[in-house]
């Protein structure tokens, strides 16, 4: 069974980093054809997509984001950690992490944890 | 970006009704899309993925079909529990965008 959950600071202050950490269990980073997607929702609006990294090392990140935002992976551990710099307050979401298989949707999600970004 | 364009935005109907809701893509995409249903304070759930095939344990009365720019998702016959937000996803190319969600509500 693929389960996945989000962990970090819920309160951070402006231009301060966040950095979440998405722990696994039920498959390996180091298997062929996995990911790990990082999602974001701001309160009562869309899914925003931020960043994928994949078996191979292959990362992708939001353009809108690129300048401040990374992705790691600790195959070892089963974690991946997303860093997000200079935080403001429109960065207020949940943040989510899912699993996906290449060339499917994201299938399973964490249940998200919830960032504020205020002083 | 490829911009992802659903609609209707709020769609309210009734229980048995037939649902459709659509989304066009500002490219083509082939069929590199995904439909997801998420509830209030709940993460998303995949219900669909390649456009039309049906993740396991996702009842058949929900289907998608489409390929290029425009894929719709129907729900055959809607259920109490399916009362909840609808998204597409298209995953053809980098970055991954949404659709902006397709509340579906009680008549």
């Amino acid at each position: 069974q693929i389960t996945l959950k989000e962990s970090g600071p819920t309160l951070v202050k402006p231009k301060q980093a966040l950095a979440l950490t998405c722990t696994f269990s039920g498959f390996s980073l180091s298997t062929s054809g996995v990911g790990v997607v990082w999602i974001r929702q701001p309160p009562g609006k869309a899914l925003e997509w931020l960043a994928s990294i994949h078996w191979n090392d292959d990362n992708h990140y939001s353009p809108s984001l690129k300048s401040r935002i990374a992705i790691t992976k600790d195959t070892s551990e089963n974690q991946v950690v997303l860093t997000l710099t200079n935080m403001a307050p429109v960065d207020t979401a949940t943040y989510y992490c899912a699993h996906r298989i290449v060339g499917y949707g994201m299938a399973v999600w964490g249940q998200g944890t919830t960032v504020t970004v205020s002083s | 970006d490829i911009q992802m364009t659903q609609s209707p935005s709020t769609l309210s109907a009734s229980g048995q009704d037939r649902v459709t809701i659509t989304c066009r893509a500002s490219q083509s995409i082939s069929s590199w899309l995904a439909w997801y249903q998420q509830k209030p304070g709940k993460a998303p759930k995949l219900l669909i993925s390649k456009a039309s095939s049906l993740e396991i344990g996702v009842p058949s009365r929900f289907s998608g079909s489409g390929s290029g720019t425009e894929f719709t998702l129907t729900i055959s016959s809607l259920q109490p529990e399916d009362f909840a937000t609808y998204y597409c996803q298209q995953y053809n190319s980098y970055p991954w965008t949404f659709g902006q969600g397709t509340k579906v509500e009680i008549k």
